[in-house]
């Protein structure tokens, strides 16, 4: 019964790549969101979106971008990797505009070489 | 900018005891406030949350407090055992920027039996 699913579990690129991130949920979810987590940092939002072909950035946007063609894929971009981009990205869906909990994704462990 | 502080980043405790986690958030406007319970390799899993609206909320062995005029809400569990050792996050909403979280850095639980 998995709701929000990340298209990969692990992924090893090389500095300089472009590197797609998809997600895709089956809740009909108006809201969807891409996170980073790192150890001490806790979650930090990168972009966000809430309806289709509309994108909001977040706190750390600065090498990433994103796309959302339909309602149910959310895909995160990263232009050209680099090794600072090593870690677990989390992709989280709502319901809504009201204040509501994230279903999240499995998380992609992204390591740049 | 609105941030979210928790702590301890770390806990352990003896099964059978209760744990406490404490979280202050800065933005006056959040009004709704979740937490998230993460077991080693996987994902981020809604426990409970609490709206302004609310000063306390229990389910079985797990509660949450909200204090609005200190800015923190806490996450109480009591009679631990070893399945709740995990890593747990709270989380604010953005003020009226609907469906955004804030997290906190997260707390590391180990019950030990």
């Amino acid at each position: 019964d998995v709701k929000v699913t990340q298209s990969s579990r692990y992924l090893v690129k090389r500095t300089g790549e472009k590197v797609f991130l998809e997600c895709v949920q089956d809740m009909d979810h108006e809201n969807m969101f891409w996170y980073r987590q790192d150890p001490g940092l806790g979650l930090r939002l990168i972009y966000f979106s809430y309806d289709v072909k509309m994108k909001e950035k977040g706190d750390i946007p600065e090498g990433y971008s994103v796309s959302r063609e339909k309602k149910e894929r959310f895909s995160l971009i990263l232009e050209s990797a680099s090794t600072n981009q090593t870690s677990m990205y989390l992709c989280a869906s709502s319901l809504g505009t009201a204040n509501r909990g994230y279903t999240f994704g499995s998380g992609t462990r992204l390591t740049v070489v | 900018g609105e941030n979210v502080e928790q702590h301890p980043s770390t806990l352990s405790v003896q099964e059978g005891d209760s744990a406490v986690i404490k979280c202050t958030y800065s933005d006056s406007a959040s009004n709704y406030f979740p937490w998230y319970k993460q077991e080693l390799g996987k994902r981020p899993q809604l426990i409970i949350d609490i709206r302004s609206n609310v000063g306390e909320k229990k389910d079985q062995r797990i509660a949450v407090t909200l204090n609005k005029t200190a800015k923190h809400f806490s996450l109480h569990i009591t009679e631990t055992q070893p399945e709740d050792s995990a890593v747990y996050f709270c989380a604010a909403s953005r003020g009226n920027q609907g469906g955004k979280l804030i997290f906190g850095q997260g707390t590391e639980l180990s019950v030990k039996p």
